[in-house]
């Protein structure tokens, strides 16, 4: 079974919108961590944020804001006021104690000025 | 201090030639990781160094490819013979030993696109 899914393959948005990106994730480990990676068209894995699973603390970073719940399984991301440099697909991937990481298929992410 | 890198950035061969990919990780990093991401779908773990040694080769498709880290510095992933499915991006990642808090992010180089025609 996929550990990973993000739901959305495509995502347009006007500059200026807010966007979430959807993540929910699966493991039966107790202590784990979620990422969100960003790969813009140059090809290369961004990293944008760490979260262990023991920190269900909402993160502020700029236009940048992650919601996770444990309760759901979820590790969403929005963008705020979306620009047209945010264009690009972006991953959200999941490590059991530093092991491989499982990355969900990605949401591809084109904000139209 | 120097990225993981990656060499080359893209490769285009004929269905049946040999591809050598190569992985340069960050100094002093043990951990070393493949992983493959076909057009379309989720990255994809291929395998994981400690050092020389191979930790978990799990996610290797088949005996096509080998990949190497001699002497736990640079790691080569060859893929022999090449067919169409195995184009796609491959990704390098690096991180320190595998203990603490450290260990937990890997850093990825910029990939290399293989394209088999």
């Amino acid at each position: 079974a996929q550990k990973v899914t993000q739901a959305q393959t495509e995502i347009s948005v006007v500059e200026k919108e807010d966007v979430t990106l959807d993540c929910v994730y699966e493991t039966r480990d107790t202590t784990y961590y979620l990422f969100w990676y960003k790969q813009p068209p140059s090809g290369e894995l961004v990293f944008l944020i760490r979260r262990n699973s023991f920190d269900e603390q909402n993160e502020i970073s700029g236009r940048y804001s992650w919601n996770f719940q444990k309760s759901t399984s979820s590790f969403n991301f929005t963008i705020t006021a979306s620009q047209v440099v945010d264009s690009a697909v972006y991953f959200c991937a999941l490590s059991e104690m530093g092991n491989q990481f499982y990355f969900g298929t990605g949401t591809s992410l084109t904000v139209i000025p | 201090e120097a990225g993981v890198t990656q060499f080359p950035s893209h490769s285009v061969i004929e269905k049946g030639q040999t591809v050598t990919l190569r992985c340069d990780p960050i100094s002093g990093h043990d951990n070393l990781y493949w992983y493959r991401r076909v057009m379309g779908k989720e990255i994809k773990f291929l395998l994981h160094f400690v050092k020389e040694s191979k930790q978990d080769e799990s996610g290797m498709p088949n005996n096509r490819f080998l990949a190497e880290r001699t002497g736990g510095t640079y790691s080569t992933l060859k893929v022999q013979p090449a067919e169409l499915e195995d184009s796609g991006v491959y990704f390098c990642a690096s991180s320190q030993e595998s203990y603490g808090l450290e260990s937990v992010e890997q850093y990825f180089g910029p990939g290399t696109r293989l394209t088999v025609t």
